[in-house]
């Protein structure tokens, strides 16, 4: 699977919109790229995966660039109940639907 | 519905103790894991299964043994436990892509 980049820690403004990047830039054309997060002490949560369109649902928006070799996890507007890990993972379409987790972006909403 | 279910909560174990770790599912999942999460860190894969009689290991499958006899139940073995085993362990299930995690096994080996 390929390896992903994101950044260590962010904070964002209560009510604000969050943007948190991720690279992979080794991605394959059969790869996907999935987000999860994990509020504190709680096993991870699943947030929305995508392949190469823009995908949205009631939690968030994954904007994948055109050579997807990066994308962006759009919390539309942030609460302090979104603090936070989220890990961005790119895995292959397997029969064993394996997730390899990396040590995310820790982000912390303020009031 | 209770998802995915883990007992005990927490546990504190002797160096070269066993115990088994508890997880059960009532989604009718086929895929079932066990994973590791380290202070500070994210999950490392320990075993996982896609189905009732098949296992198969992870990235850190050292020191762990798992059974998979029923759709619902998959539990974990730790068999002479040892300090590095220390950590919080998270069972998941999937039937496809999105998978649901237990709420963890706090364990401490002393």
């Amino acid at each position: 699977d390929a390896k992903t980049t994101q950044p260590t820690s962010m904070d964002c403004a209560e009510g604000r919109a969050a943007n948190l990047p991720c690279n992979h830039s080794t991605i394959s054309g059969n790869e996907y790229v999935y987000w999860y997060r994990q509020i504190h002490s709680q096993g991870p949560q699943y947030i929305i995966h995508g392949l190469k369109n823009n995908e949205t649902n009631e939690m968030a928006s994954l904007i994948i660039t055109e050579d997807r070799k990066s994308s962006t996890l759009i919390l539309p507007h942030a609460t302090l109940r979104d603090t936070a890990v989220y890990y961005c993972i790119v895995r292959v379409v397997s029969n064993d639907y394996k997730l390899s987790f990396g040590a995310g972006t820790t982000v912390t909403v303020r009031a | 519905n209770a998802g995915v279910t883990q007992t005990p909560k927490f546990r504190i174990l002797k160096i070269g103790q066993s115990m088994t770790l508890q997880c059960a599912q009532d989604m009718n999942h086929n895929y079932m894991y066990w994973y590791r999460q380290d202070p500070g860190m994210g999950l490392k894969l320990i075993y996982y299964s896609v189905g009732a009689g098949i296992t198969d290991k992870g990235e850190v499958p050292n020191g762990y043994n798992v059974s998979r006899s029923t759709t619902e139940d998959f539990p974990l073995r730790l068999e002479l436990a040892a300090p590095s085993q220390t950590s919080v362990y998270f069972c998941a299930s999937s039937q496809i892509d999105t998978q649901y995690f237990g709420p963890g096994t706090r364990l401490t080996v002393l």
